[in-house]
């Protein structure tokens, strides 16, 4: 079974307000977790790294106060994206931190935002 | 930086044939590994295979098998006996070992097609 759970699998929402994203671990604790956004027909491009109990370290062009993160556990990194646009209709992917044993990362099974 | 080309956009191949999917990367890194991520049309990101940079012996898993070529940077994936179910993208993945990171570097893909 999955080993990380991601929710909600698709949420629309009205321009201007927020939406919260929640990535869980579910057989294992999680100090680092991923933040990954896929524009229809292209590549998963990192947003951001999700660091438990400190605060998300942000690639570069990523606006931090737009794209809210939040790992208060070691089971749950959030993704919040606030006062949401139309541009910011994408989908949404989390995933754990590959580990030497783990064979590779575990991805949730992605949010697909739509504002309207 | 490390990047990772995929250089073929598109491709199809016949049930039960054979087909190859190309990807070179670019480093500096010693350690790191190498994978093969399959996306469906449900968008869930399934680990295909990977490879670890030390070791000199390809990976299979099954039907899917690698081609490693460390001095080259090449990385091609060759999957035999095509099934109908191995329609997807195909999205070729870098990750540095033993960094601070451990996030996953994606290619742009290359979308399969076995056709009955």
């Amino acid at each position: 079974g999955a080993v990380v759970s991601q929710h909600p699998s698709w949420v629309i929402c009205k321009s201007g307000t927020s939406v919260k994203i929640e990535c869980r671990s579910l057989d294992f604790q999680a100090t680092t977790m991923f933040w990954y956004r896929q524009f229809p027909k292209q590549s998963l491009m990192l947003m951001a790294t999700s660091n438990e109990g400190s605060k998300a370290t942000y690639e570069q062009g990523v606006e931090k106060d737009k794209f809210l993160i939040n790992h208060a556990s070691l089971t749950l990194s959030t993704l919040t994206v606030t006062s949401a646009h139309p541009e910011d209709s994408s989908f949404y992917i989390c995933s754990d931190r590959p580990y030497r044993d783990s064979g590779g990362a575990f991805f949730g099974q992605g949010t697909r935002l739509t504002v309207v | 930086a490390q990047t990772v080309t995929q250089s073929q956009p598109e491709m199809s191949v016949q049930e039960a044939e054979t087909v190859t999917l190309s990807c070179t990367y670019d480093t500096s890194e010693n350690n790191y590994y190498l994978f093969w991520y399959k996306q469906p049309p449900s968008r869930q990101m399934i680990l295909v295979i990977r490879q670890e940079a030390y070791k000199q012996q390809n990976a299979t898993e099954n039907r899917f098998s690698v081609n490693f070529q460390k001095a080259a940077k090449s990385f091609s994936l060759k999957i035999s006996d095509s099934q109908l179910g191995d329609t997807a993208m195909y999205f070729c993945a870098f990750m540095a070992y033993g960094g601070s990171q451990g996030n996953l570097i994606f290619g742009k893909g290359t979308k399969l097609s076995v056709k009955p």
